[in-house]
């Protein structure tokens, strides 16, 4: 099992530039979460899809982001136009909502630097 | 608004002792509650997984305990090892499905 993938694993951009994360969660798994975190706040949710819908998107800060999920096996997450308070490290997650658990898997992340 | 803190903040520990790190949150109304282990520059990794109705899970040298009704969790770590030097982070699950995580601690095991 390759387990999260996530796509680029670093993005340095300039201010205004459009970046786009993307994700792979585990095969199988019908839960897709997309969190962010930064030393000040620590991790917080930006939105999350349960069968490839999105249900709760209260934590995307702006209209500048935005999330896609086309199907069961690829999410992104697209910053349009990026500022340097975005900088951040984001990080894809998936569960299998029909599991007993609902254990929640992380993807390596991926280290956005806004210049 | 569920919150989750992480006491205390940063640990420093010599090699060999039994330590405990401590989550407590604000609502009760919780589905589980995850423990994960960040290594810097690294991803989360899930280390135990405690469903509400269950009291407390053990893997390894690991034991994490859970009191729904006062609010808390504890992470006990037996016989420390450099190796387990990192950042351990508290999460609960509520009915929505998304975790909320405390600041996490630091811990370091000194040789």
């Amino acid at each position: 099992d390759a387990g999260v993938i996530q796509s680029p694993r670093h993005e340095v951009t300039e201010m205004g530039q459009e970046v786009t994360l993307r994700c792979k969660p585990i095969s199988g798994h019908n839960s897709l979460f997309w969190y962010r975190q930064t030393m000040m706040r620590g991790l917080e949710l930006l939105i999350y899809f349960n069968n490839n819908v999105p249900i709760d998107d209260s934590g995307m800060p702006e209209d500048r982001f935005s999330a896609k999920m086309p199907n069961a096996s690829f999410s992104t997450l697209k910053i349009q136009p990026s500022e340097p308070r975005d900088s951040a490290v984001y990080f894809c997650a998936s569960s299998l909502r029909t599991s007993g658990n609902r254990e929640q898997f992380f993807g390596p992340g991926t280290r956005l630097t806004v210049l | 608004k569920q919150e989750v803190t992480q006491i205390p903040a940063a640990l420093s520990v010599p090699e060999g002792e039994n330590l405990v790190l401590n989550c407590s949150f604000t609502d009760s109304a919780i589905y589980n509650l995850q423990w994960f282990r960040q290594d810097p520059g690294k991803g989360l990794t899930s280390l135990l997984l405690i469903q509400s109705s269950q009291r407390e899970q053990t893997s390894g040298r690991l034991n994490a305990s859970l009191d729904k009704s006062s609010g808390r969790s504890t992470l006990y770590i037996a016989a420390s090892q450099p190796g387990d030097s990192a950042t351990y982070l508290c999460a609960v699950r509520g009915s929505q499905g998304n975790l909320i995580f405390g600041k996490g601690t630091k811990l370091s095991v000194k040789p």
